[in-house]
């Protein structure tokens, strides 16, 4: 497979579940986000991963808990969930420089996962 | 505050008419400005960017955009729509925000091409 895949393709869970969010890029980037988009609203950036460090946590609520394994794979855990949390949830990735510096290179999304939270 | 400005929810053209989906920015320092367009059911797909040079800049699709440092804008246009560029727009910008770099996306413009 080619790009940034992401399973599932489709979440229906309940309130209490536990359940994942699957994204792999084969771009060979160093750097993964996880982004939220909801209607009628900027695509919320929800964290970043350079290097396979953290390096973002825009207020997103405890619920919500990534993981990166490795520069290629990028997980969201999801636990308790609310229905507003219902959105579709993309992952991207891209190559950035090093050291803090600015990099002008553009993203490379998935298909993303709908989420719906009943 | 840093941000990225899309006026338009919507925008209808008629096949064959140019078109133009606006955009507007705030950030400090020298931008780099970016457009995505996103189909149904995919992910948001990268159309071109400004970096630096030609105001001017061309893309994927037959699409343009001219960066106007004055005006701090980022339009996006093509000088004659299809029925397939039907979609969702989004522009975004890379800046120093809160101690990072980042990336900042509008809300989107709806492009509806009528045939």
């Amino acid at each position: 497979e080619t790009g940034v895949t992401q399973t599932p393709r489709h979440l229906v869970m309940g309130m209490t579940n536990k359940k994942s969010l699957k994204c792999e890029q084969h771009l060979g980037h160093n750097a993964m986000y996880w982004y939220k988009q909801s209607a009628k609203k900027p695509l919320e950036l929800m964290f970043v991963y350079n290097f396979k460090e953290q390096t973002e946590n825009n207020s997103v609520p405890s619920r919500f808990s990534p993981e990166c394994p490795n520069s290629s794979h990028l997980f969201l855990h999801l636990h308790t969930l609310q229905p507003e949390d219902s959105a579709l949830y993309l992952c991207a990735s891209s190559q950035e420089a090093s050291g803090g510096r600015n990099s002008y290179n553009e993203q490379f999304f998935g298909p993303g996962t709908r989420l719906t939270v009943l | 505050a840093q941000s990225v400005a899309q006026p338009e929810d919507q925008v209808n053209v008629a096949e064959g008419n140019p078109l133009t989906v606006k955009c507007t920015y705030s950030v400090s320092g020298n931008p780099y400005l970016f457009w995505y367009v996103q189909y149904p059911n995919r992910g948001l797909q990268f159309l071109l960017k400004y970096i630096t040079g030609d105001n001017l800049v061309k893309g994927s699709y037959g699409f343009e955009a001219e960066f106007n440092k004055s005006q701090t804008s980022f339009h996006l246009k093509k000088p004659s729509a299809l029925v397939s560029d039907s979609a969702l727009y989004f522009c975004a910008v890379r800046g120093f925000f809160s101690g990072t770099y980042k990336y900042i996306f509008g809300t989107g413009t709806r492009l509806k091409v009528l045939a």
